[in-house]
């Protein structure tokens, strides 16, 4: 069975630019992650949907930031407009049932870098 | 709030050596506690996981103990190989006060590095 599936793996933009990150959870997963990780700041948690509902989005940087889900095999994290204090590692994860209480299956991550 | 300290990387030893990776907590609640692999250029992935004290959380010859009277969650193996080199990420998840779920919050991670 296929994992959390994320899309760029790569992407390389410059300040201003808008950007988009997609990400597939696991089908039949009802709980999704957007998380960012820097070598400064670690691990940290983005928002939080539940059945294609954000719950939580207190860890959203700031108004450049935006998060969607449409449905429950697709999400999106997009900036605009971008600035290199983005430039990071940004995973997406989902689990099956309310946050926390299971495992969570990470994506391979997409590695960001604003010029 | 909730938070996770876990002792600063890289720790670095040689094959079949002993590992301990310190990790303790703050919670308000009572959470459940778990530790996270990262392998280079992977995302996280569940390694073990403890929900309520005293339990034993046990994969790949890692153990952890879920102690409840120091706070702690140390991660053990008893003899390690180049291929457990990698970061480990200790979390806990605890019901929050807004919408009650069970927010996991994550440590800074510590790198191993096991040589030959």
């Amino acid at each position: 069975d296929a994992g959390v599936i994320q899309s760029p793996r790569h992407e390389v933009t410059e300040m201003g630019q808008e950007v988009t990150l997609r990400c597939k959870p696991i089908s039949g997963h009802n709980s999704l992650f957007w998380y960012r990780q820097t070598m400064m700041r670690g691990l940290e948690l983005l928002i939080y949907f539940n059945n294609n509902v954000p719950i939580d989005d207190s860890g959203m940087p700031e108004d450049r930031f935006s998060a969607k889900m449409p449905n429950a095999s697709f999400s999106t994290l997009k900036i605009q407009p971008s600035e290199p204090r983005d430039s990071a590692v940004y995973f997406c994860a989902s689990s099956l049932g309310l946050a926390g209480a299971n495992e969570q299956f990470f994506g391979p991550g997409t590695r960001l870098t604003v010029l | 709030g909730d938070s996770v300290t876990q002792m600063e990387g890289p720790v670095t030893l040689s094959e079949e050596a002993f590992l301990t990776i310190n990790c303790t907590y703050t919670a308000t609640g009572y959470p459940s506690l778990f530790w996270y692999v990262q392998y280079p250029g992977e995302g996280l992935q569940l390694l073990l996981k403890a929900t309520k004290a005293d339990d034993k959380g046990s994969n790949k010859g890692f153990e952890a103990t879920y102690r409840k009277e120091t706070t702690s969650f140390h991660l053990e193996k008893g003899s390690v190989q180049v291929s457990d080199s990698a970061v480990y990420f200790c979390a806990l998840s605890d019901i929050t006060n807004s919408g009650g779920y069970q927010k996991v919050t994550f440590g800074t991670g510590t790198k191993l590095q096991v040589i030959p």
